[in-house]
């Protein structure tokens, strides 16, 4: 079953512009992660917080944590056509050896050059 | 960084059919592996975990007998689709975690099927 919800489920910006995505969870986690995927193509590995942390940094991307309201938030800054993608947030679980990532429904970006 | 890899990338099979996809963990251990299915403009939903030397555990509403899974060694596990209908046609994605790691999880990148 799916754990997260991101929003908006699409989201249309000019290069330059920044973009927010949320992601809304609903159980105890140990971990959030961040993915992207280009059209038909595998998964790449954004950025990883953990449930102890609260914010982090990655070149431009800026990820939010907030464990109380059970939601995280994804920043690019001063997009790229090329950041044009489906964003998707994950869970992992405590004592997360053998339990999967649970994956949000994602967001669609498109970057307008 | 470590390496899944999937075979095939692509295949097209006709209705009636079996599939077998492999997900082989390149560099590293892994006692369990997951596999997910992704349709069109959608999520990835979790199917199975794969666990080394031991049956697979399946997600509510995915058949076990329809989708087959072999865990034989700690670097490969493959996946089966039996009597492959169109509504079959899907992006599967394994992953795997290295043994005894709790956070990392590692994707291979996908194998697209076409049922005809």
């Amino acid at each position: 079953s799916q754990q997260g919800e991101e929003d908006p489920q699409a989201l249309s910006i000019q290069e330059g512009e920044n973009a927010t995505m949320n992601c809304s969870y609903k159980t105890s986690i140990n971990n959030l992660q961040w993915y992207r995927q280009n059209s038909g193509r595998g998964l790449v590995h954004l950025i990883l917080i953990r449930s102890n942390e609260r914010e982090k940094h990655s070149g431009r991307l800026r990820v939010t944590l907030d464990t109380s309201k059970k939601s995280s938030s994804l920043l690019i800054t001063a997009s790229r056509a090329a950041d044009t993608a489906s964003y998707f947030c994950a869970t992992g679980m405590p004592n997360s050896g053998n339990t999967p990532l649970v994956f949000g429904k994602g967001t669609r970006l498109s970057v307008i050059a | 960084g470590a390496v899944v890899s999937q075979h095939p990338s692509r295949v097209i099979c006709k209705s009636g059919t079996s599939v077998k996809i492999e997900c082989r963990s390149l560099d590293f251990q892994a006692t369990t592996m997951f596999w997910y299915r992704q349709f069109p403009k959608k999520s990835l939903m979790l199917m199975a975990t794969s666990n080394e030397g031991s049956k697979a555990t399946y997600e509510q509403g995915v058949e076990k007998d329809k989708f087959l899974i072999n865990h034989a060694s700690l670097t490969l596990s493959t996946l089966t689709v039996t009597s492959a209908h169109p509504e079959d046609s899907s992006f599967y994605i394994c992953s795997s975690r290295p043994s005894g790691t709790q956070e990392t999880q590692y994707f291979g990148p996908g194998t697209r099927l076409l049922v005809l």
